[in-house]
């Protein structure tokens, strides 16, 4: 069946690194997302991996090993801004989306 | 400010009545969303449109019909709200059914 995993929430503290688990099982495989929701908004792009990997973004970064089902978002020098919800998702062989409950990170002083 | 409208932002309903959730996007989008966020849940597609024209149902499309009559305009009714549907909805765009996901602001829907 389809199912995708992360931790409902983690803490970390302004500066440090933080660093997001997802695992899925998916019929098929066509990418996966990470997605930024800050309360109360709409979620907004971080970043998409298709291949095995390291993709970085300035202070994010996403690895996927596709063999495994899993991927990690890792989020350098933490800014308080950064307290949101980080969603996973990823994309079947049918080209639809499926989506984890998505992780809380809460980032203290 | 190119982009996804929805509206309305937010609306209380009583149970039994008909609504419909307005969607405008600016940006040429082939494919359009309609996505329910519970909390707890992960977002769940209720239906979706991969151009114009076309339509075909989601994860949990009960409930709830579409239309596509053209590129920009996406409108989601829910035909007898239930309590069930109380929920924040988010309709969303992207390129083509292989690209990133654009979010409208969501609406936020409480049935009673």
């Amino acid at each position: 069946g389809q199912n995708i995993d992360q931790p409902t929430e983690m803490t970390a503290t302004e500066g440090a690194i933080v660093q997001i688990n997802c695992t899925y099982q998916t019929s098929g495989f066509n990418g996966l997302f990470w997605y930024q929701q800050h309360a109360g908004e709409a979620p907004t792009f971080l970043s998409y991996n298709v291949l095995d990997g390291l993709e970085e973004k300035g202070r994010f970064s996403s690895f996927l090993s596709r063999s495994k089902g899993y991927s990690y978002l890792l989020l350098k020098e933490l800014q308080m801004k950064d307290s949101a919800s980080y969603l996973c998702a990823v994309r079947e062989g049918n080209y639809q989306l499926i989506w984890g409950a998505g992780t809380k990170l809460i980032i203290k002083p | 400010i190119a982009g996804i409208t929805q509206a309305p932002t937010s609306q209380i309903l009583a149970a039994g009545r008909r609504m419909t959730l307005r969607c405008t996007q600016d940006m040429r989008h082939n494919a359009m969303y309609w996505y329910r966020q519970d909390l707890g849940l992960g977002l769940r597609l209720i239906h979706y449109s991969n151009t114009a024209g076309t339509t075909g149902k989601g994860e949990v499309p009960d409930g709830y019909s579409v239309s596509r009559a053209n590129t920009d305009d996406f409108p989601l009714t829910l035909a007898s709200a239930v309590p069930s549907q109380t929920s924040v909805y988010f309709c969303a765009s992207s390129e083509s059914n292989t690209g990133e996901l654009f979010f409208g602001e969501g609406s936020r829907l409480t049935v009673l």
